[in-house]
């Protein structure tokens, strides 16, 4: 079936460390990878997305990775800050039923 | 340009209740969608639309019903409410359709509601 799994589930790291969350996807068809950023109390925002065609995906701190062959992508946050923390969710567009399918999402929590 | 627009913020229901919670997107985008999120499980689709007059069901379908008389607009009705329906839900809109490959999407502040 259509599935996207999420881990971990709960992240702590230091300030200024690096955090990674990694996503896997069932649909082979799939083209498309967001990765949302929730606050406290709001909807979730696109933070960075990569599609097929690129292997990597860098907008500063933040970087993603696909690798089509294993169904896998990472979100990769460097010199995290207090305001790195909240929920993230990945995501992958399911090309065949034309959905878009979350992960059970992270909380991070990056400690002053 | 307000982007995605849900009413009511919170809500309270009880046991067998009905009502509708409102979505609407000032963007002209084809594509929307509904979602519950409940602790531990991310966001789950309920429904989603790809443009007006066609609607499809998500992950989570059960207890909900859905129009698309509009591009704008969105509606999700609770015929029966029940606690089980006690969740989150978020609203979202996209440029995505089946001719456009699938870009962001954007996101509503959401409904809390609470079914007693």
């Amino acid at each position: 079936g259509e599935n996207v799994e999420q881990h971990p589930s709960t992240l702590s790291v230091q300030e200024g460390d690096s955090a990674v969350i990694k996503c896997t996807y069932s649909d082979s068809a799939s083209n498309y990878f967001p990765w949302y950023k929730q606050e406290l109390g709001k909807g979730p925002q696109l933070i960075i997305d990569i599609r097929s065609n690129v292997g990597e995906k860098k907008d500063q701190r933040i970087a993603v990775t696909l690798n089509k062959t294993a169904k896998h992508f990472s979100l990769h946050i460097t010199e995290t800050q207090p305001e790195d923390s909240a929920v993230y969710f990945c995501a992958a567009w399911m090309d065949s039923s034309y959905k878009l399918i979350f992960g059970s999402g992270t909380r991070l929590l990056v400690r002053p | 340009n307000a982007g995605v627009t849900q009413t009511p913020k919170f809500q309270v229901l009880k046991t067998g209740q009905s009502m509708t919670l409102q979505c609407a997107q000032d963007m002209n985008h084809e594509y929307m969608s509904w979602y519950r999120q409940d602790p531990g499980m991310g966001l789950r689709l309920i429904h989603y639309s790809v443009g007006a007059g066609i609607t499809d069901q998500g992950e989570v379908p059960n207890g909900y019903n859905v129009s698309r008389s509009t591009t704008e607009d969105f509606p999700l009705r609770l015929l029966s409410a029940a606690p089980s329906q006690t969740s989150v839900y978020f609203c979202a809109s996209s440029y995505s359709s089946y001719e456009a490959m699938n870009t962001e999407a954007f996101f509503g502040q959401g409904t809390r509601l609470t079914v007693v």
